[in-house]
């Protein structure tokens, strides 16, 4: 297993700002990726964050909306950009092992944005 | 893609009773399928998975059934305390490529004592 660390836990924006979500693992890991879940509701992959390259966006999310980096194999971040109240959401780390199918989550930032 | 239907959306059951919660999948090619729990205000927690080659997996109180030739896969949870109240995702995975899951909308289990 991982232990992921999330920063900030929570925090509320004004429409039009952006936001930088970390995630930090304990141990060197092969797939990080980012998911937004929205309240009552499942989870929607954003994006697959790939070291030293370009994350991989799902249909429907774009990088200058949502750019990410990877430095290195036990850090990412996620930027919510040009915020707006429909980004409301709770954003959330997940990381994989290339030995293991096993996905494990962050705690979650929740975001609200007014 | 995969797409993964979870039904019942919500389930109430007495402390002490059994809960079961069914997921069928669309992709024939998907060959993992986890679990996961989340509570309030926290990430989801992988309880338990299986492999497309093993029909059922047991894990104290819990348990996972597969039907590859239905694409129904189910999770059992026995002796329900009030500490399994939360809500539970199944979810599928076609280990080709990278490791994209696809989850159920969810059910909200509400054990009561």
């Amino acid at each position: 297993s991982a232990v992921i660390s999330q920063k900030p836990s929570r925090d509320i924006c004004q429409r039009g700002t952006s936001l930088t979500i970390q995630c930090q693992v304990d141990s060197q890991v092969t797939m990080m990726f980012w998911y937004r879940q929205q309240p009552g509701q499942s989870l929607t992959l954003i994006a697959t964050a790939n070291q030293g390259s370009e994350a991989t966006y799902e249909s429907g999310f774009v990088i200058d909306k949502f750019p990410i980096s990877r430095p290195n194999l036990t850090f990412s971040t996620l930027t919510v950009s040009n915020m707006s109240p429909e980004d409301s959401s709770i954003y959330l780390c997940s990381v994989a092992f290339l030995s293991s199918y096993e996905q494990y989550f962050g705690p979650g930032t929740r975001l609200t944005v007014t | 893609g995969e797409n993964v239907e979870q039904h019942p959306s919500t389930l109430s059951v007495q402390e002490g009773d059994s809960a079961v919660i069914k997921c069928t999948y669309s992709d024939s090619a998907s060959n993992y399928f986890p679990w996961y729990k989340q509570e309030l205000g926290k990430g989801p927690q992988l309880i338990i998975d299986i492999r497309s080659n093993v029909g059922e997996k047991k894990d104290q109180r819990i348990a996972v059934t597969l039907n590859k030739t239905a694409k129904h896969f189910s999770l059992h949870i026995t002796e329900t305390q009030p500490e399994d109240s939360a809500v539970y995702f199944c979810a599928g995975m076609n280990s080709g490529g990278y490791q994209k899951v696809t989850f159920g909308i969810g059910t909200k289990l509400q054990v009561i004592p």
